[in-house]
Parts: C-alpha cells; structure tokens; sequence
C-alpha cells in the first residue's frame, strides 16, 4: 500500500471546520482513500473513504485533488468530541490485499472551545 | 444493528500463560481482521479472515494465531505470553474483503 504522510498534530476551533491535509504521492490507480479517526482507548471509528470523486456522509467530506497525491478531510463544523487521532490511510482493494489496513501515525486534533 | 463485540474488555496476564481473545462481527459480515496496539508501534495488522480461512498475515511471530468459525465468529490465541504483549487488539469486521471495516471497542491486555 502506498505510504501516506500527515501533519503530527493540529488545533482547531469549535464550531469552525476542520480540514485534515494527507499526503500519498505514490498511490497507485487502484489504492482507495481511507480516513478512520481513534478517540482515546476506543476502537478507530470509520468516517469516509473515496477513490477518485469528492465524497461526502454525515460525518465528514473528502476531497481528493484530480491527480489524487493528496486529500483533504474536512469536518464542517468541529465539536469537542471531534478531537481525536485521525488516520489517513491508503488501501488497495484488489484480491492480494484483501481487508489489510496499514496505519500510520495519524493527526491528532484538539478541537477547542 | 450490534457493532463489533470484543470480549473480554480487559485482561491481566502472567508471563508465560496464553490467552484467547473473542471477537463477534457485525450481523452478515463475513470478514474479520485483528489488529494490536501499542504506545510504540502504533497500530500493526495481525490477520484478516474470510469464510474461515486466513487470507492475510501480519508480521508477528508464530505465538499469535487465530481462527474464525462458520458464523463468523472469531477468536485469536496469544501463547507463551510475553511482557511486550501488553497491547489493544482490536478486531474489525466487514461484509467482505473489499468493503469498509468497523472496528471493536477492543480487549486491553496487561501482560505481568
């Protein structure tokens, strides 16, 4: 799976939105995007994940940039039970792979009052 | 619809002992990954399993095994318990091999 980079750490406001950067510069034509964020001692909890188009659920959107080397995760409006660890994570869904998920270190966002 | 259901939430263990971890996916997912984390190396996959069979394998040493039943159920096997075991596992399930994965609260092991 290609290797994603994102920044260790970042601030945000409640009630503004936040917008997560990923870095995946290598990822190939097949490999998806996937976003999961971990709050503390919980399970990663699922948010979104695309191949190509911008996507949007009601958690979250994507946008990934026409050459797709890097994503964007925005939160519209940030609350203090979004502050958590977010991880970027870019996924081949062919048969080899199957249902592997490599993490990397992930952001971890504070959203403040 | 149920999430994922680890069971035990937590575990304490002595050198040496093995463990067996549980794990139930969600109703009418028939993948299920296991997962284990710690403070230094994060999160590392372990092994995915599919209609019973292991489809995929992580980088950890044979003590670490693992199986699924025929209602997707699955356990995974900790012998000869280590102190650096003392992790998070966390399993996740999905419908298939190629759909998003949902995660479990996870069992914390403490290995003393």
């Amino acid at each position: 799976d290609a290797k994603t980079t994102q920044p260790t750490s970042m601030d945000c406001a409640e009630g503004r939105a936040a917008n997560l950067p990923c870095n995946h510069s290598t990822i190939s034509g097949n490999e998806y995007v996937y976003w999961y964020r971990q709050i503390h001692s919980q399970g990663p909890q699922y948010i979104i994940h695309g191949l190509k188009n911008n996507e949007t659920n009601e958690m979250a959107s994507l946008i990934i940039t026409e050459d797709r080397k890097s994503s964007t995760l925005i939160l519209p409006h940030a609350t203090l039970r979004d502050t958590a660890v977010y991880y970027c994570i870019v996924r081949d869904q062919g048969k080899a792979a199957g249902n592997k998920l490599t993490f990397g270190g992930g952001t971890r966002v504070l959203v403040k009052p | 619809k149920a999430g994922v259901t680890q069971t035990p939430r937590y575990l304490i263990k002595t050198r040496g002992q093995q463990v067996t971890l549980s794990c139930s996916p969600i109703s009418g997912h028939r993948s299920v990954s296991w997962y284990q984390q710690t403070p230094g190396q994060g999160l590392q996959f372990l092994f995915e399993y599919f209609s019973e069979t292991q489809r995929n394998k992580g980088n950890f040493p044979g003590r670490f095994s693992g199986r699924q039943f025929s209602n997707s159920r699955s356990e995974m096997n900790v012998s000869t318990l280590e102190l650096g075991d003392s992790a998070l596992y966390l399993c996740a399930s999905s419908v298939d091999r190629y759909t998003e994965a949902f995660f479990g609260q996870g069992t914390r092991l403490t290995v003393v």
